[in-house]
């Protein structure tokens, strides 16, 4: 059974740095890419980048760029996602999500939320 | 980046109703183009992918179709758990997105 587990829940203060975990199983890790999702409360879906597992290479959509970095570490199958720069938008459920064979995005984790407050 | 736009954002339906999605891209994208639906709290959950084809274990009453620009996702006859929010996703250039979400709801 393919398992993505993300870390806890984090407070943070603007301007500090947040880094989430998201450990896999069930598959080859290397396999497929591994996708960042932000959902902001009562908001839709937005994706934030990818990276692939094999090569460490990785894509940011460009509204985070510069502020996120997503990384892979296959000795222990875990994704991260790094955002710097904190501010009160960012509050938001931020969720890995891997590609299947067939499905882009077809596994996802249980969602890590993020608030940032003074 | 491609940008998604979904439509409606938001609509009212009735249970055995016919519900009718549609996301334009604004560059064609051939069909890499996935639709989830997503509940209050919860993971979103795959639906169709390559832009017609159903998910195993997804109700037959759901169906995707179009390519380039243009995509629909339908639901022939609207069940009570059909009520929820849904995205469209497309994969074919080198930074993805969703659309904005539509949200299904009961009148």
């Amino acid at each position: 059974e393919v398992q993505l587990v993300q870390s806890g829940a984090e407070v943070k203060k603007p301007g500090a740095t947040v880094k989430i975990s998201c450990k896999v199983s069930g598959y080859t890790f290397t396999d497929y890419y591994m996708h960042w999702v932000q959902q902001a409360p009562g908001k839709g879906l937005e994706w934030m980048g990818l990276v692939d597992p094999e090569d460490g290479e990785t894509i940011y959509a460009e509204k985070f760029q510069g502020r996120v970095t997503i990384t892979a570490d296959t000795s222990t199958d875990t994704a991260y996602m790094e955002l710097s720069s904190l501010r009160s938008e960012d509050t938001a459920v931020y969720y890995c999500a891997a590609d299947s064979s067939s499905f882009p995005l077809g596994y996802w984790g249980q969602g890590t939320l993020v608030t940032v407050s003074s | 980046d491609i940008q998604m736009t979904q439509s409606p954002s938001a609509m009212s339906a009735s249970v055995g109703d016919r519900v009718t999605i549609t996301c334009r891209a604004s560059q064609g994208i051939s069909n890499y183009l996935a639709w989830f639906q997503q509940k209050p709290g919860k993971v979103p959950k795959r639906l169709i992918y390559a832009a017609s084809s159903l998910q195993s274990g997804v109700p037959s009453r759901f169906s995707g179709s179009g390519s380039g620009t243009e995509f629909t996702l339908t639901i022939s006859s609207l069940q009570p758990e059909d009520f929820a929010t849904y995205y469209c996703l497309q994969h074919n250039s080198y930074s993805w997105t969703f659309g904005q979400g539509t949200k299904v709801e009961i009148k």
